[in-house]
């Protein structure tokens, strides 16, 4: 049962423009969420998280919005550039209440191109 | 701070063999995470430690198994290895449960 999901396997965005990257979750005891970038022969590199207090949170290019009551998320990368080609995942946790896991999407590969 | 490490990074195994694999975390860091990552089907968990426990298992058979070291450093077993078992298997590491994992280069396992 994927709680978490990434339902874009891939997506396609000229340099300069916004990526919006999206995430559903099932379980509403999901109360923390991050995101993360892989690149190839590499482990995951946190980019950005939210708990569910917030519904906006911001770095930089990166910005991250959650919509509770849709249960989905999203990651605007603003202006997109090619170093940021990856495979992007989105990954939730309920701490104690989900079993101290974090689960996560099957991941949207981004390309973006020059 | 040195990032997680995880040796070795590429393993050549056959079916019936087991192995074993290391995670060293983030100074610091109490839990150790393990994923099985193979293509299309993200990040499956395996495992969670912290502080020598287990809290939490994932969907796997009992072949898989671990353990943490009081220093925190966590090994993976598998054993009698599957064809199916090829993949890219990542270890994290955290301060705790409501923070974000930082991820090592994983091991990729290749079982023949």
């Amino acid at each position: 049962d994927q709680q978490v999901k990434q339902n874009s396997p891939s997506l396609s965005v000229q340099e300069g423009r916004i990526s919006i990257l999206n995430c559903d979750y099932t379980n509403s005891m999901f109360d923390y969420f991050l995101w993360y970038k892989k690149y190839p022969a590499e482990g995951p590199t946190f980019l950005i998280s939210i708990s569910s207090i917030k519904d906006k949170n911001e770095d930089g290019r990166f910005t991250v919005f959650l919509n509770k009551s849709a249960k989905h998320l999203s990651l605007h990368i603003v202006p997109s550039q090619p170093g940021d080609s990856a495979v992007y995942f989105c990954a939730a946790s309920g701490g104690i209440n989900t079993g101290n896991q974090f689960y996560f999407g099957t991941g949207t590969s981004l390309t973006v191109i020059p | 701070k040195a990032g997680v490490t995880q040796t070795p990074r590429y393993l050549i195994k056959t079916r019936g063999q087991q192995v074993t694999l290391s995670c060293s975390p983030i100074s610091g860091h109490r839990s150790v995470s393990w994923y099985q990552q193979t293509p299309g089907q993200g990040l499956q968990f395996l495992f969670e430690y912290f502080s020598e426990t287990q809290r939490n298992k994932g969907n796997f058979p009992g072949r898989f198994s671990g353990r943490q070291f009081s220093n925190s450093r966590s090994e993976m077993n598998v054993s009698t290895l599957e064809l199916g078992d090829s993949a890219l298997y990542l270890c994290a590491s955290s301060q705790g449960v409501y923070n974000e994992q930082f991820f090592g280069p994983g091991t990729r396992l290749t079982v023949l």
